[in-house]
């Protein structure tokens, strides 16, 4: 079984530059999540799709965050303009189902550095 | 609110003896608690999670863990330490009953030496 696939594996761009990342889930997972890995920090969740809708954007940063799953199957995370601190690994995760107890894959992540 | 909270930043174990990695956590009901292991340049990967049931729960690699209610606690446990064992190792925790946000701790950095 493949497991999530994200892209680009690494990327450096400037402050005020937009960028983004795409994520492939495990095929037929319904679940698929975006969380920011800050140096030092546990994942945090930015947002969370239940196929193609939003199930909790409540930390995302709206005013330059963006992010879309169409046809409910990959996603595109954008940011645009890049600040400083947005420079973290962004992690994609998939699971079969939306409940309490569910088990999330995680992709290998993007690493992204603002100059 | 829920949190999680890992106390240690780095834990070093030599190779063979046992090990613990310590994790307590902050919910609002009853909670649905996860261990996972981050290897370098690597996503997470899950290692074992409590529901319910018993409160020893067993998982992959010889880890297991135990649900300890009283003490809000879900420490991470292996009787006998592997180098290849050392990585990044989160907690999280999520409310039963809820299929939102996973709150992650901080991570501990184990290190088995050989």
């Amino acid at each position: 079984e493949a497991g999530v696939a994200q892209s680009p594996r690494y990327k450096i761009i400037e402050k005020r530059q937009s960028v983004a990342f795409w994520c492939n889930p495990i095929s037929g997972h319904a679940t698929l999540y975006w969380y920011q890995q800050i140096l030092g920090q546990g994942p945090k969740l930015l947002i969370q799709f239940q196929n193609n809708g939003v199930v909790d954007d409540s930390q995302l940063p709206k005013d330059r965050f963006s992010a879309e799953r169409l046809k409910g199957v990959d996603s595109t995370l954008k940011i645009q303009p890049a600040k400083l601190e947005d420079s973290a690994v962004y992690l994609c995760a998939s699971s079969l189902v939306v409940t309490a107890g569910d088990i999330q894959y995680f992709g290998a992540g993007t690493r992204l550095s603002v100059l | 609110a829920q949190s999680v909270a890992q106390p240690e930043d780095q834990v070093n174990v030599a190779e063979g003896n046992p090990l613990t990695v310590k994790c307590t956590y902050s919910v609002s009901g009853n909670p649905y608690l996860f261990w996972y292991v981050q290897y370098p340049n690597r996503g997470l990967q899950f290692l074992l999670k409590y529901i319910t049931g018993d409160n020893l729960v067993k998982g992959s690699y010889g880890f297991e863990a135990e649900f300890n209610k009283s003490q809000t606690s879900f420490h991470l446990k292996k009787p006998s330490a592997l180098v290849s064992d050392s990585a990044l190792y989160f907690c999280a925790v999520r409310v039963e009953g809820s299929a939102r946000q996973l709150t992650f701790g901080s991570g501990t950095q184990l290190t088995v030496l050989p």
